[in-house]
């Protein structure tokens, strides 16, 4: 009974690097969430997924963040030319179907990345 | 635009007391309300969830409440535990998959 798996749980990077970050979600979970948390403040919403498309990204914050999600279970966070800002937990989620039926949505410990 | 406050930020009591966290949101057009526990380095794990049509949840010594006319939400815990100390944080979901979510209240419960 895996649940959501993330990786690396900790990376460290220079300033300027291509950093990706990993989420293998619960099998058979159709919604796939990533979301950005910093100290001290709640996560907020990057990119949704229904099956392989993005189906939401508005929360991306900028052109040098990308996500993948190719065959609609594995995805990918890609980040381009990393900033110091960027340093936060990136944490990603998945559910059955979407949060407003009341399907439960379950977390990642989080991959947390600091650059230097 | 959604906003969620969360009050207190901390809250510190002793083992054994009853307590209440509060939440508050701007724009009462949501479509459930969820609260949240993070252990320190952890990820979030849901606790209780209220659709809009709903005024409470209860699951086992906590009990969620929603005034979605309001625009607030209420956890509490009753007879706290040492255990309970986490970070509770309550979102809300204004679309069929967006959570937007407070900067949550950090509880310790001293033994």
């Amino acid at each position: 009974g895996a649940g959501v798996s993330q990786t690396p749980s900790n990376k460290v990077t220079e300033k300027g690097k291509y950093v990706e970050l990993r989420c293998d979600p619960i099998s058979g979970h159709t919604a796939l969430y990533w979301y950005r948390q910093s100290l001290g403040q709640g996560p907020e919403f990057l990119i949704y997924f229904q099956g392989t498309g993005a189906a939401d990204d508005s929360g991306l914050p900028n052109d040098r963040f990308f996500a993948v999600r190719p065959e609609g279970s594995v995805s990918t966070l890609k980040i381009q030319r990393t900033e110091r800002g960027d340093s936060a937990v990136y944490l990603c989620a998945s559910s059955p179907g979407g949060t407003a039926s009341g399907n439960t949505i379950y977390f990642g410990e989080g991959s947390w990345l600091t650059v230097v | 635009k959604q906003e969620v406050t969360q009050i207190p930020a901390a809250l510190s009591v002793p083992e054994g007391e009853n307590l209440v966290l509060n939440c508050s949101f701007t724009d009462s057009a949501i479509y459930n309300l969820q609260w949240f526990r993070q252990d320190p380095g952890k990820g979030l794990t849901s606790l209780l969830l209220i659709q809009s049509s709903q005024r409470e949840q209860t699951s086992g010594r906590l009990n969620a409440s929603l005034d979605k006319s309001s625009g607030r939400s209420t956890l509490y815990i009753a007879a706290s535990q040492p255990g309970d100390s986490a970070t509770y944080l309550c979102a809300v979901s204004k679309s069929s998959y967006k959570l937007i979510f407070g900067s949550g209240t950090r509880l310790l419960v001293r033994p």
